[in-house]
């Protein structure tokens, strides 16, 4: 069965940089149909797509969040990475990693989540 | 960008009632929608794919309808365990939620 993790630092200084980890298991992230994603949840809030990633690289980002975002992937290791820049009190949120089915475009697998809270 | 919009944000049902929920897409978006359901606290879980293509272990109380900006969501027979916050998602051109709708015991 497929699992995701998230893992990282649950609280983040402003004008700071976000990091977190997702590791995958029960699982390639090297799949040929799907992507792996970031999205997150503000508190009481809905869902925004971050970013998301092919195995070999290929990204796709939301325009909102391009200029402080990279995703990356370890292959090797089945690791999924999110870096936020910059952040604001309005990063605040619960980020969750998942993996993406690219050909309809619906995430099938979700981490718990993990809240990150950005604060002086 | 596309923009979802769900209705109603939040409503009140008692259980056996029949649900249902509208999603309208600002652009055509073909079939290209799934619906998730999330209890507080966790993360969301995929109900439906492709409008109306029911994932499995979903109970076929759950159905969803709709093509081009209209959707719905249905849930015939309310349980205890579907009181939740529903939402849908578009993948027709990036992926985009709804704000989401709650479902809430009367």
């Amino acid at each position: 069965q497929l699992q995701l993790q998230e893992s990282g630092p649950g609280l983040v200084k402003p004008s700071e940089t976000l990091s977190l980890t997702c590791t995958v298991s029960g699982g390639s992230i090297r799949s040929h149909d799907h992507f792996w994603g970031w999205i997150r949840q503000p508190p009481g809030k809905g869902l925004e797509l971050i970013a998301n990633i092919y195995y070999d690289g290929t990204t796709n980002y939301n325009p909102s969040l391009i200029s402080r975002v990279t995703i990356s992937v370890e292959t090797s290791k089945n690791l999924l990475s999110l870096r936020l820049s910059s952040v604001t009190a309005a990063d605040t949120a619960v980020y969750y990693c998942a993996r993406l089915y690219y050909n309809r475009g619906y995430f099938d697998y979700w981490g718990q989540g993990a809240l990150v809270t950005v604060s002086s | 960008d596309i923009q979802m919009t769900q209705s109603p944000s939040s409503l009140s049902a008692s259980v056996g009632d029949t649900v249902t929920i509208t999603c309208r897409a600002s652009h055509i978006i073909k079939d290209y929608l799934n619906w998730y359901q999330q209890k507080p606290g966790e993360a969301p879980k995929l109900l439906i794919s492709a409008s109306s293509s029911l994932q499995g272990g979903v109970p076929p109380r759950f159905s969803g309808s709709g093509y081009g900006t209209d959707f719905t969501l249905t849930i015939s027979s309310l349980h205890l365990e579907d009181y939740a916050t529903y939402f849908c998602q578009q993948s027709y051109s990036g992926w985009t939620f709804g704000q989401g709708t709650k479902v809430e015991i009367k």
